[in-house]
């Protein structure tokens, strides 16, 4: 069975910190992993990572994939409360003619001033 | 206009009412997605529309029934619900839903049902 799992579950910094939030995978026919953020509603897209050792990098976040190992991280530096989310992991799996995305629990950031 | 647009944002229901939850894009998006989402869980994959046609039904109780009557729109009929069903609705839409498309979903804001 397809499965996405985030560690840690919550996570409770101090701004200026810096955060690493995991997401590994076991995923038949696996195509792309996708990072999101999720505050009150609507999750909301930051990366998606089809090759392994490539960094992507948006402002204070970047994150990476390493399909060998089958994980990913993401990485906030220099944290801010409006970081402040649910980050949620989801990794898209191809299935007969339509592909799906498999999400994660998601991690719980909390950044208090 | 890069906007998934859903509506109500909020809807309280018997368990013997009949509604519908509706979605909107207008970003040419061919796919269209509903997903449920319980409090402190990861979104749950319910449908999935490709061109208009249904392509992925994750065993969904029938009690939800989903339309989609052009390349813009999306509804869900919702009859006889379980109170277990309160959770909020996510609607999404992306390029297509095949070939390496699916991955970057745009969200609208969600409906958040109450089934009492």
């Amino acid at each position: 069975e397809d499965k996405v799992v985030q560690s840690p579950l919550s996570l409770v910094v101090h701004e200026g910190d810096t955060v690493t939030l995991n997401c590994s995978y076991e995923v038949t026919n696996f195509r792309s992993l996708l990072w999101y953020k999720q505050e009150k509603k609507a999750p909301t897209f930051l990366f998606m990572l089809t090759s392994s050792g490539i960094e992507k990098k948006s402002g204070r976040l970047s994150s990476i994939l390493d399909k060998k190992e089958l994980f990913s991280i993401l990485n906030i530096t220099a944290t801010q409360t409006g970081d402040s989310a649910i980050y949620l992991c989801a990794v898209e799996a191809v299935g007969g003619n339509t592909d799906k995305l498999i999400f994660g629990t998601g991690t719980r950031l909390q950044v208090f001033p | 206009d890069t906007e998934v647009t859903q509506t109500p944002k909020h809807l309280v229901m018997g368990m013997t009412n009949k509604k519908s939850l509706k979605c909107e894009q207008h970003m040419g998006h061919r796919a269209m997605y509903w997903y449920k989402q319980k409090a402190k869980k990861p979104p749950e994959l319910m449908f999935v529309y490709s061109y208009e046609k249904l392509s992925i039904n994750e065993s969904v109780p029938s009690r939800f029934s989903p339309e989609c009557p052009n390349s813009s729109l999306l509804n869900l009929h919702l009859h006889a619900l379980q109170p277990e069903d309160s959770a909020l609705y996510l609607c999404a839409s992306s390029q297509e839903a095949t070939s390496g498309n699916t991955g970057e979903l745009f969200f609208g804001e969600g409906s958040r049902l109450t089934v009492l």
